[in-house]
């Protein structure tokens, strides 16, 4: 399984905006880059996903670089509740490949009120 | 809310003990997986069925073993228990085999080995 690399931890203010960025320098080409997170006491919860070009939703922002090595989770305005353990996951695009998610330790994002 | 459920929300039990975890996935949703969330270890990934069959395997341990029931909700059984097993238990759900597919997490089930 292709590795990511992220901070253990950052720090924010209340409606302010959050960048978390991940490194995954053996990414392949199918490899999909996927964000969960997980605040206290509950399951962990989907965010985003894309695969080369960057992404919005509701939620977030994903940031992708153009080689593909790097990419950055932002949350435009934090909140309170955006509290939680953000986990950057490489996910096998080759149909029939493997659907499991590979967690790492993450990054805790504290947000200050 | 997820969509997902899971029984029971906590279970105490004690060392060499059998207990059953059970999980109903989200309406349509074919695929299941179990991971195991310890304070040592983190999110680990254990088993995924699909629709009835064992698809993939992680780190299980051989006393453990889950399946997949007809109406689609699944059971790990954990036998022989140790106090390492000591962890939270997470079921997911999706819609079916896709690449870029989310998977939608239960609230877990909190299991403490005395």
């Amino acid at each position: 399984d292709a590795k990511t690399t992220q901070p253990n931890s950052m720090e924010s203010n209340e409606e302010e905006p959050v960048h978390l960025p991940c490194n995954h320098s053996t990414i392949s080409g199918t490899d999909y880059i996927h964000w969960y997170r997980q605040l206290p006491s509950q399951g962990p919860e989907y965010v985003i996903h894309g695969l080369t070009s960057n992404v919005n939703n509701r939620m977030a922002s994903l940031a992708i670089a153009e080689d593909r090595k790097s990419s950055t989770l932002i949350l435009h305005r934090a909140t309170l509740r955006d509290a939680a353990v953000y986990y950057c996951i490489l996910r096998d695009g080759v149909q029939g490949g493997s659907e499991k998610l590979v967690f790492g330790k993450g990054t805790k994002l504290t947000v200050n009120p | 809310d997820s969509g997902v459920t899971q029984t029971p929300k906590h279970l105490i039990t004690a060392t060499g003990q059998r207990v059953t975890l059970r999980c109903s996935p989200r309406s349509g949703d074919l695929s299941v997986y179990w991971y195991q969330q310890s304070l040592d270890q983190g999110l680990q990934f254990l088993i995924q069925y699909y629709n009835g069959e064992e698809r993939a395997k992680g780190n299980i341990l051989e006393r453990f073993s889950a399946q997949q029931f007809p109406d689609l909700h699944s059971e790990l059984n954990l036998s022989s228990l140790e106090l390492g097993d000591s962890a939270l238990y997470f079921c997911a759900s999706s819609v079916e085999v896709t690449p870029g597919g989310e998977q939608f997490f239960g609230p877990g089930t909190r299991l403490t080995v005395l």
